[in-house]
């Protein structure tokens, strides 16, 4: 299985903050990996796919990069409601796996 | 607008088979693979599996042993099996929408269900 490992695991920032969040993966995905939100008792919620293309709706603040084995989400002017928990998730290759988290805190 | 309406029982003992139903309405049904994918409380995501329209289906191998998914191509429903539970399998499953199976559109997990709390306990 392709391991997925996010830092940090909690993250404190502020309003207005630009937040970086890093996914490794343990062998080459390519570019085919997805970021996800997720807010307390909701399923989560597709912002990237194939590392860098924003999903429709998602607000222009969201952006991923990255491919081989190394990739970001950054959120470039944190919003009151962008306080969740994103999880990166690699379709590369079966089965498809996830990265253990990442949460954002009001600091 | 695609929408995933799942359901099932929330409540079962050791050694039960847990059963699983997500109805999928506003899109198509017969281009995609759909996916159960779990998570524990408190804890991060698992993905379980996936079936296609024609009864195809790819199984996360730590739970290949246990699993069974169907599809019910009439009523746009596919459903998850998972025999033998353990309070390691206390979580809330999701449905979702995978990848489609022809043509390009690199997005995966795009449509979730509500999300069924499943609990084992004696």
């Amino acid at each position: 299985d392709i391991q997925m490992t996010q830092s940090p695991s909690t993250l404190s920032a502020s309003v207005g903050d630009r937040v970086t969040i890093t996914c490794r993966a343990s062998q080459s995905i390519s570019s085919w990996l997805a970021w996800y939100q997720q807010k307390p008792g909701k399923a989560p919620k597709l912002l990237i796919y194939k590392a860098s293309s924003l999903e429709t709706g998602v607000p222009s603040r969201f952006s991923g990069s990255g491919s081989g084995t190394e990739f970001t989400l950054t959120i470039s002017s944190l919003q009151p409601d962008d306080f969740a928990t994103y999880y990166c998730q690699q379709y590369n290759s079966y089965p498809w796996t996830f990265g253990q988290g990442t949460k954002v805190e009001i600091k | 607008q695609v929408q995933l309406q799942q359901w099932g029982a929330g409540l079962l003992k050791p050694s039960e088979t847990l059963s699983l139903t997500c109805a999928v309405s506003g899109g198509s049904f017969s281009g995609y693979y759909w996916s159960w994918i779990r998570q524990p409380p408190g804890k991060g995501l698992e993905w379980i599996g996936e079936i296609n329209r024609s009864g195809s289906s790819n199984y996360n191998p730590s739970l290949k042993s246990r699993v069974t998914m169907s599809v019910d191509t009439s009523k746009n429903h596919f459903s998850l099996k998972l025999n033998s539970v353990t309070a390691a399998d206390t979580a809330v499953y999701y449905c979702a929408r995978g990848q489609k199976m022809s043509g390009y559109y690199p997005r995966t997990f795009d449509y979730w269900g509500q999300g069924t709390l499943v609990t084992v306990s004696s």
